[in-house]
């Protein structure tokens, strides 16, 4: 199993400004995914995230409003760029699945936008 | 486009109720489907993985199953209890030159003491 933990855990954050949040796995792993899951909503996938190469974003979501690295095989940070109180949601870390085993998710971290 | 869809959306029974969850998924070519549990403002805690060679998984009072050739699984829960009343979450792992997760929209189950 995988253990993962996100920073932070919550914020209010006003309008225009950017936040990072933080990933941290307690084992080296591949692939690492963001997911947004906004207000009584399921899970969207933002993009897929591998070391030493570009993020791989999903339609609908771009580099420049969501910056991702990942500069070792156990951190990843998501930054949320230019806010809007659209983008008020609880953002998920999450690592596998990379060959058929479980998918691990972090604790989320709770964003609202004002 | 695989697409995910969970019946129903919500649910309220009785503690001590059996009661089954279910989930359709409308391309049958996926590698795997795991059922997953969200606490209210919480991340996600994996319940059962069923690789797609496999019909059904068991564990304690949780068994599900598959059946990929039409599209379904379903989430069994013995003897609910009150601790169970959470959001459960479908998920079906597809293999597109890389693996992609598509989450249903979650059953929505309270069980009342």
């Amino acid at each position: 199993s995988a253990v993962i933990s996100q920073k932070p855990s919550r914020d209010i954050c006003q309008r225009g400004t950017s936040l990072t949040i933080q990933c941290q796995v307690d084992s080296q792993v591949t692939m690492m995914f963001w997911y947004r899951q906004q207000p009584g909503q399921s899970l969207t996938l933002i993009a897929t995230a591998n070391q030493g190469s570009e993020a791989t974003y999903e339609s609908g979501f771009v580099i420049d409003k969501f910056p991702i690295s990942r500069p070792n095989l156990t951190f990843s940070t998501l930054t949320v760029s230019n806010m809007s109180p659209e983008d008020s949601s609880i953002y998920l870390c999450s690592v596998g699945p990379s060959g058929g085993e479980t998918q691990y998710f972090g604790p989320g971290t709770r964003l609202l936008v004002l | 486009k695989q697409e995910v869809t969970q019946i129903p959306a919500a649910l309220s029974v009785p503690e001590g109720e059996n009661l089954v969850l279910n989930c359709s998924f409308t391309d049958s070519a996926i590698y795997n489907l795991q059922w997953f549990r969200q606490d209210p403002g919480k991340g996600l805690t994996s319940l059962l993985l069923i690789q797609s060679s496999q019909r059904e998984q068991t564990s304690g009072r949780l068994n599900a199953s598959l059946d990929k050739s039409s599209g379904r699984s379903t989430l069994y829960i013995a003897a609910s209890q009150p601790g169970d009343s959470a959001t459960y979450l479908c998920a079906v792992i597809i293999n597109t030159g890389g693996f992609k997760t598509i989450f249903g929209a979650g059953t929505r189950l309270f069980v009342k003491a």
